[in-house]
């Protein structure tokens, strides 16, 4: 049991380039989340989704977006990567909605994203 | 708009010591308050988690305290170890209940 997984774990674009991140889960979760974590402003929603082939904005959306063909899989990209995207990009899941310890979101390593 | 504050954003505590962390939020709507701890180079995992229905909330060392009417929450650690040094978050279930929205953190350090 893997849990969530996030591959690639670094990556570094150049601006304009594109790129896809990939989440992966097997714990049949029907929610998946991306977040992005800047220094000093925590965790922002980026997207997330509440089943298959369903998805939606969160609090950042602006120049990425998301796809749930999969059940387990949630993909992210970037269409033409800019400097402000910088960061590092944390994936998650859970059951349904989060507040009770069986909808407890559970979060991916991480993947660190350098755009020159 | 950040709708969770969070303060300190770093902290340092001898060991054996109690650690405060405050938060803050806006919307009284928010039904769910989770806190997260984050070790460097991993992914937040859930700490403990507390509804307002509720003043205080214990699990071990970790306490959640919550005062509804100052719309304010706090996470104490007791007997504080190396081992709790980290990155803590705290959080609120907003209006649209599938999202969690996250204060800024506060980086914690335990000084033996």
């Amino acid at each position: 049991n893997a849990g969530v997984t996030q591959t690639p774990k670094f990556r570094v674009l150049k601006t304009g380039q594109s790129m896809t991140l990939l989440c992966a889960q097997d714990m049949n979760h029907e929610y998946m989340y991306w977040y992005r974590q800047d220094p000093g402003m925590g965790l922002r929603l980026i997207h997330y989704s509440v089943g298959e082939g369903t998805t939606a904005k969160g609090e950042v959306p602006d120049g990425y977006n998301v796809s749930r063909l999969k059940k387990q899989n949630f993909l992210l990209g970037l269409e033409s990567a800019a400097p402000s995207q910088t960061s590092v990009y944390f994936c998650a899941s859970s059951y349904g909605t989060p507040g009770t310890k069986l909808n407890e979101q559970f979060f991916g390593p991480g993947t660190r994203l350098t755009v020159l | 708009q950040q709708q969770v504050k969070q303060s300190p954003q770093s902290l340092i505590v001898q060991k054996g010591g109690i650690s405060i962390i405050n938060c803050a939020y806006e919307n009284t709507a928010f039904d769910y308050f989770p806190w997260y701890q984050q070790f460097p180079g991993k992914g937040p995992a859930l700490l403990i988690a507390i509804r307002p229905d509720v003043s205080e909330k214990k699990e071990g060392r970790f306490t959640i305290s919550f005062n509804k009417s100052a719309k304010q929450f706090s996470l104490h650690i007791m007997d504080s170890q190396p081992g709790d040094s980290a990155t803590y978050f705290c959080a609120a279930r907003g209006s649209s209940a599938s999202k969690i929205i996250f204060g800024s953190g506060t980086r914690l350090s335990i000084r033996p």
